[in-house]
Parts: C-alpha cells; sequence; structure tokens
C-alpha cells in the first residue's frame, strides 16, 4: 500500500535552515507529482510546493518563495524540501501528499513538526 | 494568495443533511474543476473525500457528495453520522498553476 513517511523536522533557530524528507513506498514514484503541505498549530492547511514527476517544474506559494526549495530523488523514492532563512510563523507540521494527476491529494504523509524559535 | 473561503463552523443533527460552501474566484474555484475535498480528525493527517468537484474516491462512502456553481464550491453530507465530526478543508488549482486551502470548516454533530 502507498506510504510516505516524512522526517526531518525538530527544533530550529530563526534564521537558519532545515531540510525534510518524505520516503515514499507502494507506488511507482517517479510517475507522480509530488506536494508539500503545512499545518500550523490549530491552524488550517496550507499549500507550500509542488514538483512534477520528473523534477523540471516546481511550484511555490508566495509565502515560501524564495526561501524554500522543493527538489526529489526517483532513485530514491524520496520527495525533500529545503527550508532556508526560517522564521517563527514557519513553525508547522509539515505534511507530503501525493498528487492524483486528476486533482488533488491522495496520499498523506503522518507529517514531521518543525518548531522555529530561539 | 488568499484562502478559499469557508464558514468556520456548520452544524447538524444525526441523520440530517449539512452542506460546507467554499467561495473563490474565476481563478481558482470557478475557472477549473479542480476542486477536492479533505476530511481531517485531530492530530491526524487529511483524507480526499472528494476530487474533481464531484468524483469520490473508492472506499468514500457516497453520503459524501461535491458540486459546483459559478466561483462556489460545496460538500454535502447526508445521513449526518457522529463520526464525521471533523475539520473539512476544500482546494483548488489556481490559474498561476499553484494550489489553495480554505480556511477550514469545523463540522459539530449535535
Amino acid at each position: 500500500q502507498v506510504q510516505l513517511a516524512e522526517s526531518g523536522g525538530g527544533v530550529v533557530q530563526p534564521g537558519r535552515s532545515l531540510r525534510l524528507s518524505c520516503a515514499a513506498s507502494g507506488f511507482t514514484f517517479s510517475a507522480y507529482g509530488m506536494h508539500w503541505v503545512r499545518q500550523a498549530p490549530g491552524k488550517g492547511l496550507e499549500w507550500m510546493a509542488v514538483i512534477s514527476k520528473d523534477g523540471s517544474q516546481t511550484y511555490y506559494a508566495d509565502s515560501v518563495k524564495g526561501r524554500f526549495a522543493i527538489s526529489r530523488d526517483n532513485s530514491k523514492k524520496t520527495l525533500f524540501l529545503q527550508m532556508t532563512s526560517l522564521r517563527p510563523d514557519d513553525t508547522a507540521v509539515y505534511y507530503c501528499a501525493k498528487d492524483l494527476r486528476t486533482d488533488g491529494f491522495d496520499y498523506w504523509g503522518q507529517g514531521t513538526l518543525v518548531t522555529v524559535a530561539s | 494568495q488568499s484562502a478559499l473561503t469557508q464558514p468556520a463552523s456548520v452544524s447538524g443533527s444525526p441523520g440530517q443533511s449539512i452542506t460546507i460552501s467554499c467561495t473563490g474566484t474565476s481563478s481558482d474555484v470557478g475557472g477549473y474543476n479542480y476542486v477536492s475535498w479533505y476530511q481531517q480528525y485531530p492530530g491526524k493527517p487529511p483524507k480526499l473525500m472528494i476530487h474533481n468537484v464531484s468524483e469520490r474516491p473508492s472506499g468514500v462512502s457516497n453520503r459524501f457528495s461535491g458540486s459546483k456553481s459559478g466561483n462556489t464550491a460545496s460538500l454535502i453530507i447526508s445521513g449526518l453520522r457522529a463520526e464525521d465530526e471533523a475539520d473539512y478543508y476544500c482546494s483548488s488549482f489556481t490559474s498561476t498553476g499553484t494550489w489553495m486551502f480554505g480556511g477550514g470548516t469545523t463540522l459539530i454533530v449535535l
């Protein structure tokens, strides 16, 4: 079955960087676009970024454009999110999600918590 | 990139039907049939309930349905059950090649 497992979260100081990973299994990873979505404590979902199946196209939410970078390694079935210049308002649970192709996100990981605090 | 507009909460009694609205613009909800809905319980990841406005993934109860009129999409839950009490989010593809979510709606089953 499809499984997505995020890792790399933790406590980081403002201005520092962090890289999240999402290990995929149970499906042909290289055939699907992938997304990052975050959720601040007690708040709603916020879409962050998407990457095409071959990694050639990426799109970002305005709130993270220029600070975050999405990438993937299809040989390792792994999705990444490189986060730089982190701010306290980046504190959230970060989810990776598989693209349904036609629309939407059909599988989600359990999420990894990123806390930006001094 | 403002969030799509959803009511903060809706409520209904068991057996009743409720509707959650999701209002956007012609650049997102109104411009594409790429509206999806998610159910989320506290501490859990979201679950896809509806995609492409009205398509139901395998395994999702037929008590859940979706529709769209103009710039507003709707999630309809019929035969309300206690287990439906959760947060619900809509999402839409946008003209800039990005996605956006609604602010979320808490469904209360009375």
